[in-house]
């Protein structure tokens, strides 16, 4: 069972452009999150998408937002993009919701770096 | 400010011995995930544990749940190079957002 995708593997912008950046759940899941790992900072939950919808959201400017295909893969958008948004930023997914703690698996990540 | 304070912040030791990371908060949580990240990598799940009190035990690692659902500690017998890696632990909120610690890294040394 493929395990999830995410590209590309790194990405370079400069100042004020915009990042797109993609992830492809495993299989039969239908929730995806999005994390920011920058140096020194830990993971920090960005956004969490599920059927579509946007179900949560981190402490994060509006210039970062996302989507969630119908095939449940999923799309973050960095806008306006400032030095300080260079970081790993990973992809994790899981099954659908059923009340309880669902385990979340995680991508390997896109590498972010503006200049 | 991290939601969960992990312990220390950096590990090494030498082959064979033993070594605990904390990981520490005031927020209650329903579940603790205890994940491991190699460079390169994203983070693989380790553990789940759900129930205070709880012990896990994955081969010569061993995880604690805290009585009251706030801390948890990782434990590793007889540290092998393999071992070498970002430990993070992470926190399930009630509204299913993970709160990760800053992360332990442990190297073992030959």
């Amino acid at each position: 069972e493929a395990g999830v995708t995410q590209s590309p593997t790194h990405l370079i912008k400069t100042r004020g452009q915009q990042a797109t950046l993609r992830c492809s759940p495993i299989s039969g899941h239908t929730s995806v999150y999005w994390y920011q790992q920058a140096l020194g900072l830990g993971l920090q939950f960005l956004l969490w998408y599920d059927e579509g919808e946007e179900r949560n959201r981190g402490n994060f400017p509006p210039r970062f937002s996302g989507r969630q295909f119908p095939n449940y893969s999923s799309e973050l958008n960095v806008n306006a993009l400032e030095l300080e948004d260079s970081a790993l930023y990973l992809c994790a997914s899981s099954p659908a919701r059923t009340g309880r703690w669902e385990t979340q698996y995680f991508g390997p990540g896109t590498r972010l770096l503006v200049l | 400010t991290q939601l969960l304070e992990q312990s220390p912040q950096f590990l090494s030791i030498q082959e064979g011995e033993n070594l605990t990371v904390y990981c520490n908060s005031s927020s209650v949580f329903s579940s603790l995930q205890w994940y491991r990240q190699e460079p390169g990598e994203g983070p693989v799940l380790l553990v789940t544990v759900v129930t205070g009190g709880e012990v896990k035990k994955l081969k010569r690692l061993t995880f604690q749940f805290g009585d009251a659902r706030k801390d948890s500690s990782l434990h590793i017998t007889a540290a092998q190079p393999g071992d070498t890696g970002l430990y993070l632990c992470a926190g399930a909120g009630y509204d299913y957002k993970l709160s990760f610690g800053a992360g332990t890294t442990v190297t073992v040394r030959a």
